[in-house]
């Protein structure tokens, strides 16, 4: 079973709509779960963490986590074009907080 | 300012050639990482240090080196360059989490 599991996509969305992206992850004891963007031919770069079961919201982006089902969500509303770019799910290793296991990605395009 | 700066940016050299990637972050962080992301994105950790001592060493060939001067450096020296090496590395640092991750470097080896 993979550590990680991601769609890899492409999720196509219309700009001004919800996305939904989702992560599936197989270490129960893991504590701290985070989502990165990368843009193609960048680095990744954080948009969202969440550390408890529940929605996290910041902007237009909330983080969903439920660890009973090992779920962890991103939704970005009013979806932009610029947000068209790889979203990877990254889980801590149990014990090992900087150590995180990445998704493969989902790749997102927003079209206008 | 860049956090977390790598040189070079790119990296092109013949198979059984050495190269070095350096890494430098001003963030204050005391742990440092090195991941590589292969031709299919995915994204994997190669080594951690936490004030200068090796505290992950992922399944990597021991072609691979990584050494920290002090805690805002972490270099990463590859041996006798192979075909499979070609992928982009990424240093990133932490203090706890979040990783904030470098801009990468492209390693080519032809």
């Amino acid at each position: 079973q993979k550590e990680v599991e991601q769609n890899s996509g492409p999720l196509s969305v219309p700009e001004g709509a919800i996305a939904s992206l989702n992560c599936t992850y197989s270490d129960r004891g893991s504590q701290s779960f985070f989502w990165y963007r990368q843009y193609s031919g960048k680095s990744p770069e954080l948009i969202m963490f969440i550390y408890s079961n529940g929605d996290k919201e910041d902007g237009r982006f909330t983080a969903q986590l439920n660890k009973a089902s090992q779920y962890v969500s991103l939704l970005i509303r009013d979806s932009q074009p610029s947000d068209s770019a790889t979203y990877l799910c990254a889980v801590n290793r149990m014990g090992s907080q900087g150590n995180l296991i990445f998704g493969k990605g989902t790749k997102l395009s927003v079209k206008p | 300012d860049t956090a977390v700066s790598q040189t070079p940016k790119y990296l092109v050299t013949q198979m059984g050639n050495d190269k070095s990637i350096k890494c430098e972050q001003n963030l204050g962080h005391d742990t440092m990482y090195w991941y590589k992301q292969d031709s299919k994105k995915f994204l994997k950790i190669m080594f951690s240090y936490n004030n200068k001592e090796l505290i992950i060493n992922e399944t990597v060939p021991n072609r691979f080196s990584p050494k920290s001067p002090d805690k805002a450096h972490l270099n990463l020296h590859i041996n006798s360059l192979e075909l499979g090496d070609s992928a982009v590395y990424f240093c990133a640092s932490s203090h706890g989490s979040p990783l904030h991750f470098g801009n990468g470097t492209r390693l080519t080896v032809t």
